[in-house]
């Protein structure tokens, strides 16, 4: 599976969007990004995924670029509960290795 | 759904003793995930289920370590003996498919 890069920490004001962008520029065709966080004390929480059109859901966005070399999780309106690490993660889906490689993630902090 | 349960929430036990950490996916789900989280190696996968089979154990750290999943909706993860290093945060994740992994509040365990 594709590494990827993410920025250590990022703070975010209330209300505001919150941009996290994430570096794969290694991922192969077949390689899908993940988004994950996680809450302190809290386990992992799946936020969105997509392969190269961009996706949205309840919770956020993703925006990938054409080459699909970087992939940025949009939070359109940050609150204080967002607050967490937020991991990218590329792989392939649907295979016997299922493996999801967490890394080091970024710290996001929403301020008041 | 009440989401993945585990039990206990914290353990605290002395070296050489038996631990038993508890998981329950949430129904339907064909995937049971056992990952382990410490400060210094972040999230690691130990081991996964695809209806209830192990597909992959090579992320478990030595024979002291064994996991089963004897129906559906329950699995176990065994630390015999338990060593200090083994302290972390352990979680159980379930999904219907590889990828969305849906992730429980995990166990402390402290071995002291």
């Amino acid at each position: 599976d594709a590494k990827t890069t993410q920025p250590t920490s990022m703070d975010c004001a209330e209300g505001r969007a919150a941009n996290l962008p994430c570096n794969h520029s290694t991922i192969s065709g077949n390689e899908y990004v993940y988004w994950y966080r996680q809450i302190h004390s809290q386990g992992p929480q799946y936020i969105i995924h997509g392969l190269k059109n961009n996706e949205t859901n309840e919770m956020a966005s993703l925006i990938i670029t054409e080459d699909r070399k970087s992939s940025t999780l949009i939070l359109p309106h940050a609150t204080l509960r967002d607050t967490a690490v937020y991991y990218c993660i590329v792989r392939v889906a649907e295979t016997g290795a299922n493996n999801l490689f967490f890394g080091t993630g970024t710290r996001l902090t929403v301020i008041p | 759904d009440a989401g993945v349960i585990q039990s206990p929430r914290h353990e605290v036990t002395e070296m050489g003793q038996e631990v038993t950490l508890r998981c329950k996916p949430i129904s339907g789900h064909d995937y049971l995930f056992w990952y382990r989280q410490t400060m210094m190696r972040g999230l690691e996968l130990l081991i996964y289920f695809n209806n209830n089979v192990p597909i992959d154990d090579s992320g478990m750290p030595e024979d002291r370590f064994s996991a089963k999943m004897p129906n559906a909706s329950f699995s176990t993860l065994k630390i015999q003996p338990s060593e200090p290093r083994d302290s972390a945060v352990y979680f159980c994740a379930s999904s219907p498919v590889p990828d969305t992994q849906y992730f429980g509040p995990g166990t402390r365990l402290t071995v002291l």
